[in-house]
């Protein structure tokens, strides 16, 4: 079974910082996808960025970036110039697709963002 | 917003009774998975419909059962309702076909609580 932690139950930054969120992971799959999703208090989680297992160059979205080291089982994101709209619950999630992606999305206990004035 | 809807918005129900909720998939897409979100928690899957059957299912019991229909809108049921069932309950379409990425789109969720 995969598992994926969040060791940071919420975090605190001013705006126009930079932020960087941690998750780790655990698997015995070599096909997967990570993700980063963004759930603000009106509750609809929000797809932020992807990564690819297969793929080595980080994937960048604007002022969000991934640090996927994956020997590491690793997958941190980095927010940078952050905004008052960024105030949210992040969670990290994982999927295996050896299963055709019938096994669903498995998420970590989430990060609350607070990004103060 | 994705094009995503789930109802009710909110219910309460009492413990022992039977519930549904309804999900409406993104035009296009054919595959619909539920998750449970419990208070302070990342959500959790319960399972997933493509082609009207189940796909794959999580670690719930059985009391927690769904439906497809043909036009790829979603219930799911659950019975004998227990305190510990409160919870959001998301619903994510996705397109199921070639290839190996199919991103989930969520609705704004459905928060039912048990009394």
């Amino acid at each position: 079974a995969q598992t994926v932690t969040q060791s940071q139950p919420e975090m605190s930054v001013q705006e126009a910082e930079t932020v960087t969120l941690s998750c780790t992971y655990d698997t015995s799959e070599n096909n997967y996808y990570l993700f980063w999703y963004k759930q603000p208090p009106s509750r609809q989680m929000i797809l932020v960025i992807r990564q690819e297992a297969y793929k080595q160059q980080n994937a960048t979205e604007n002022r969000f970036s991934v640090n996927f080291q994956k020997a590491a089982k690793s997958f941190s994101l980095k927010i940078s110039d952050s905004q008052l709209g960024d105030t949210a619950m992040y969670f990290c999630a994982f999927i295996s697709y050896s299963g055709g992606g019938a096994d669903g999305l498995t998420f970590g206990k989430g990060t609350h963002l607070i990004i103060q004035p | 917003e994705t094009g995503v809807t789930q109802s009710p918005t909110h219910l309460i129900k009492t413990r022992g009774q039977q519930v549904t909720l309804r999900c409406s998939s993104q035009s296009g897409h054919n595959t619909v998975s539920w998750y449970q979100q419990a208070l302070g928690q990342g959500p959790q899957f319960i399972f997933q419909y493509y082609r009207e059957e189940e796909n794959g299912r999580g670690n719930f019991p059985p009391r927690f059962s769904g439906l497809q229909f043909p036009n790829y809108s979603s219930e799911l049921n659950v019975n004998a309702l227990e305190l510990d069932d409160s919870a959001l309950y998301l619903c994510a379409s996705s397109y199921t076909g070639t290839g190996g990425f199919n991103e989930q789109y969520f609705g704004p969720g459905t928060r039912l609580t048990v009394t």
